[in-house]
């Protein structure tokens, strides 16, 4: 089954304690992108990667680092954690072509609800 | 720069009756539109996406789009609504054509009524 997993799907920490959240495709995905999700504000992007060792800044990348060291991984790390960085994260995957085709469209996964104390 | 609103935060409809929920779109160039739900503590499952051809757009469960230049305009329709449609929409347009990425409107919470 295709599929974007991602985890944990919860966490609790507290200010400053490092945290990764793992991100994972089985569609052979080029691009791969991290949102937050925030009531009033929509979906947004935080960072992406069009390949493996390729990353890039989103729209709200502050306090937030990836890494694309293999093709169907996409982890999410931060490194100082603060509570406005409390938000529901969703990784989300598509295949990366430069025209978009009838098929492509962008898998996402579960979630991730963050809580920053 | 590109951008889509949802001009509702809620719609509120009876089971049965026909249900809209609202977007526009401000693009430069042509316009790769989609439509997102999400059910209470699930991702986003993808519903119906505009990329060109035909302005009307069926999707998934029921619903179908329709893309209107002239408005600009990707509103999300059903004839029929079901308790279990209650969920948050969101509405999306692809950030240029040489992205995969989405910007995506605010949302909007759907409320189907017995």
């Amino acid at each position: 089954e295709a599929q974007v997993t991602q985890n944990p799907r919860y966490l609790i920490t507290v200010t400053g304690k490092k945290l990764t959240v793992t991100c994972s495709q089985n569609m052979n995905h080029e691009y791969m992108s991290w949102y937050r999700q925030d009531p009033g504000l929509g979906l947004r992007q935080i960072y992406y990667s069009m390949n493996v060792e390729v990353t890039d800044k989103g729209d709200v990348p502050e306090g937030y680092k990836v890494s694309r060291k293999e093709k169907r991984n996409f982890p999410l790390i931060l490194e100082s954690p603060s509570p406005n960085q409390t938000s529901l994260y969703f990784c989300a995957s598509s295949s990366g072509t430069a025209d978009p085709q009838p098929s492509d469209t962008q898998y996402f996964g579960p979630g991730t609800r963050l809580t920053v104390l | 720069a590109q951008s889509v609103a949802q001009p509702e935060d809620q719609v509120n409809v009876a089971e049965g009756n026909p249900l809209t929920v609202k977007c526009t779109y401000s693009v430069s160039g042509n316009p790769y539109l989609f439509w997102y739900v999400q059910y209470p503590n699930r991702g986003l499952q993808f519903l119906l996406k505009y990329i060109t051809g035909d302005n009307l757009v069926k999707g998934s469960y029921g619903f179908e789009a329709e893309f209107n230049k002239s408005q600009t305009s990707f509103h999300l329709k059903k004839p029929s609504a079901l308790v279990s449609d209650s969920a948050l929409y969101f509405c999306a347009v692809r950030d240029g054509r040489n992205t995969d990425k989405l910007i995506f409107g605010t949302g909007t919470r759907l409320q189907v009524f017995p």
